[in-house]
C-alpha cells in the first residue's frame, strides 16, 4: 500500500464544474502539498498546509489531521486547469522530504 | 529573481555511461533535494541536501550520487546506466519547507 493515496486517478470534468480531488496518507507529515504538473513536466506548487484550509483564487485545499486526509477543490473548472494535480506528504525528521502520490490527471472539456 | 534552474534539459544516454544533472536554487535557499519521475507514476525521493550536507537519502542504488556546492548549487550524478534510469529528473529547493521545483531533466537511456 502506497503511504500517498489519490483519488480518482483519472477526472474529465465540463468546464464550469466544482471538481474534487482526495488525498489519504500513512505518513506522519509536518505538512502536505498539493502539486500541479502540466505535459512536458513543469511542477508548481499550489498549496503548502498543515491544518485547516487554504484558499487561491478558485483551488481551495482542506485538510483534517485526525483522520490523515486532504482534498483539492477547484470551483468554476476551466479547460486551462487540465493537468496532473499530485498530492505530497511532507515531513521526516531532520530532513525534509516529500513523498508523493500517483498523480491524478484532470481533463476539463469546454 | 530567478526560480530553480536545471540543466541540461534533456539528455539521451547509452546503457552503461554516466550521467551529471545540475540544479541552482533560489537565491537565498540552502536546501536542495532531488527527485526522479518515472512516466506515469509520482515523483520518488532520491537525496535531500542542507548547508552542504547529505540530510536524506532515498531507497536508490549507490549508482546515484550528489553534492552540493558552497553556492548551494548541486549535482546529481547517475552511474552505469540502466534502461530504468530513463525518467524526468526534478530538482527542488526549499524554503521554510515550502518546495520550488525546476523545470527538470529528461533523461533517455538508450
Amino acid at each position: 500500500k502506497n503511504e500517498v493515496e489519490q483519488s480518482p486517478q483519472n477526472l474529465t470534468a465540463q468546464e464550469g464544474e466544482f471538481i474534487t480531488i482526495n488525498c489519504s496518507y500513512s505518513v506522519g507529515i509536518s505538512a502536505l502539498h498539493w502539486l500541479q504538473q502540466h505535459p512536458g513536466g513543469g511542477i508548481v506548487s499550489l498549496f503548502m498546509l498543515s491544518s485547516g484550509k487554504k484558499k487561491h483564487g478558485r483551488l481551495i485545499a482542506t485538510i483534517n489531521i485526525q483522520e490523515k486526509h486532504s482534498s483539492l477543490h477547484i470551483t468554476a473548472s476551466h479547460p486551462r486547469d487540465s493537468a496532473v494535480y499530485i498530492c505530497a506528504a511532507g515531513g521526516g525528521g531532520s530532513n525534509y522530504k516529500l513523498t508523493f502520490g500517483k498523480g491524478t490527471l484532470l481533463t476539463v472539456n469546454p | 529573481d530567478a526560480g530553480v534552474t536545471q540543466s541540461p534539459t534533456h539528455l539521451i544516454k547509452t546503457r552503461g555511461q554516466h550521467v551529471t544533472l545540475r540544479c541552482s536554487p533560489i537565491s537565498g535557499h540552502k536546501s536542495v533535494s532531488w527527485y526522479q519521475q518515472v512516466l506515469g507514476q509520482g515523483p520518488q525521493f532520491i537525496f535531500q541536501y542542507y548547508e552542504k550536507e547529505e540530510r536524506g537519502r532515498g531507497n536508490f542504488p549507490d549508482r546515484f550520487s550528489a553534492r552540493q556546492f558552497p553556492n548551494y548549487s548541486s549535482e546529481l550524478n547517475v552511474n552505469a546506466l540502466l534502461l530504468g534510469d530513463s525518467a524526468l529528473y526534478l530538482c527542488a529547493s526549499s524554503w521554510a519547507n515550502e518546495q520550488f521545483f525546476g523545470p527538470g531533466t529528461r533523461l533517455t537511456v538508450l
